[in-house]
């Protein structure tokens, strides 16, 4: 089956550093992959589409200078939290879309990268 | 807006079924999702509805009306390790592809 890996898996940083999150689709490409948020017992929520090639898209209330996302190739999308602060202390998790065109029924999750910022 | 509500928690036991409901309210629907997610891991997918009607896979089935917004996952023969939260999602193409998550029914499973 596919395979979505984040690295690092778990991060524990400084208040006002930054710290660079990787989402790779190791066995399919994907031209859009998502990035969530989710807090403690809390659903997963949607921060931001990540299209290849072009800028990303960022829901509401998502500070897109805070959260750098890149999508540089197909099979790699990076976030970037910047001075980053103990409320920004989360689990992250991307996932991906097989396919080009972002329509696949399925969605695959990376593993997830718990950020803790003290 | 969007808006996806499901019951927050659910209690269950060995051997029985359990069905979990899921009510959305959405525009440019294209899909709805069922996940399961055990503690602190990334969620796993479990099934997909576009159409109406039931869709069973194993163990898990799906339902889902557009019409009336609903959708539920029916788990049969519960097992102890079915205690998870199960996240319903729906898919909107409003300009783009995007799925978005309800806040999740936590299920446990009782000997």
């Amino acid at each position: 089956g596919a395979v979505v890996s984040q690295h690092p898996s778990w991060v524990i940083c400084k208040s006002g550093t930054s710290v660079k999150i990787e989402c790779r689709s190791l066995d399919f490409q994907a031209t859009t992959m998502f990035w969530y948020r989710q807090f403690p017992k809390q659903s997963l929520m949607l921060m931001a589409t990540s299209n290849e090639g072009s800028k990303a898209t960022y829901e509401q209330g998502v500070e897109k200078d805070k959260f750098l996302i890149n999508h540089a190739s197909l099979t790699l999308s990076t976030l970037t939290v910047t001075s980053a602060h103990p409320e920004d202390s989360s689990f992250y998790i991307c996932s991906a879309r097989p396919g080009t065109s972002g329509s696949g029924n399925e969605q695959y999750f990376g593993p997830g990268t718990r950020l803790t910022v003290t | 807006g969007q808006n996806i509500d499901q019951p927050t928690e659910m209690t269950a036991t060995e051997g029985a079924i359990v069905q979990i409901n899921c009510t959305y309210q959405t525009s440019g629907f294209n899909g709805l999702f069922w996940y399961q997610q055990h503690a602190g891991e990334a969620p796993t997918f479990l099934s997909y509805n576009v159409l109406d009607g039931l869709e069973e896979k194993g163990r898990f089935s799906s339902f889902l009306s557009r019409s009336k917004g609903y959708s539920y996952l029916l788990l049969k023969e519960l097992q102890m390790k079915d205690s998870a939260s199960y996240l319903c999602a729906v898919r909107t193409h409003t300009g783009g592809f995007k799925t978005i998550f309800g806040a999740g029914t936590r299920l446990f499973v009782k000997a």
